[in-house]
């Protein structure tokens, strides 16, 4: 099983700031997404294929990175970013998720 | 509109069984493989199983293999998960998911089943 790590746990930005999130796989993966989850909702996708944007999601969020190490950047934080993000590898079964960057308000 | 409406969780006991369903609208159900995912407090968010667009292939995670059948009726546009010998640690919130095939672009609100031991 391909085993995704997020780095930090929590990350506390103020509005305006730079977020980068990190997220690890054990192994190389050609295939991430990561996902936006905010309190009692269901995950959105915000990124597939590392870098692709999905439909409807602002320019500010973008996904780069390669091999084991992806990284999530939030150019200038709004307050409706404020949120818990996850990664996910799609290379190999199972399907494995991070344990999420929780991003709060400084 | 897409839109994945599940039903069926609840309470149940160690060891009982649970059906949950997902309705879907607003896209071609019979061309989309879906998943199941849930969150549980012990390991986040967990992918549990997947099936393709024709229902002719399906995977499993290991912790429920053997315990959990996912099946689809394109017909009535619907999504189910068969849940047997529910344990403690499948206690969580799961959603119905649409693949392309196995990232998820669209999920259901989130259903809870809670086993109680």
């Amino acid at each position: 099983e391909i085993v995704m790590t997020q780095s930090p746990t929590t990350l506390s930005v103020s509005p305006g700031e730079r977020a980068t999130l990190s997220c690890r796989a054990s192994q190389s993966v050609f295939n991430l997404a990561w996902y936006q989850q905010k309190a009692g909702q269901a995950p959105r996708l915000l990124i597939y294929g590392a870098s692709t944007r999905a439909t409807g999601i602002p320019a500010r969020f973008s996904g780069s990175g390669s091999g084991t190490d992806f990284t999530l950047t939030i150019s200038s934080l709004q307050s409706e970013d404020f949120a818990v993000y996850f990664c996910q590898q799609y290379n190999d079964w199972p399907l494995t998720f991070g344990g999420g960057t929780k991003v709060e308000i400084k | 509109e897409v839109q994945l409406v599940e039903s069926g969780g609840g309470l149940v006991q160690r060891g009982g069984s649970l059906r949950l369903s997902c309705a879907v609208s607003g896209f071609t159900f019979s061309s989309f493989s879906m998943n199941w995912v849930r969150q549980t407090p012990g390991k986040g968010l967990e992918w549990v199983s997947y099936i393709n667009g024709a229902g002719t292939t399906t995977y499993y995670a290991d912790s429920v293999k053997g315990r959990f059948t996912v099946s689809r009726d394109n017909a009535k546009q619907s999504l189910f998960l068969q849940m047997n010998s529910l344990r403690a640690e499948d206690t969580g919130v799961y959603y119905c998911t649409r693949g392309l095939p196995t990232w998820f672009d669209y999920w259901g609100q989130g259903n809870l089943v809670s086993v109680s031991s």
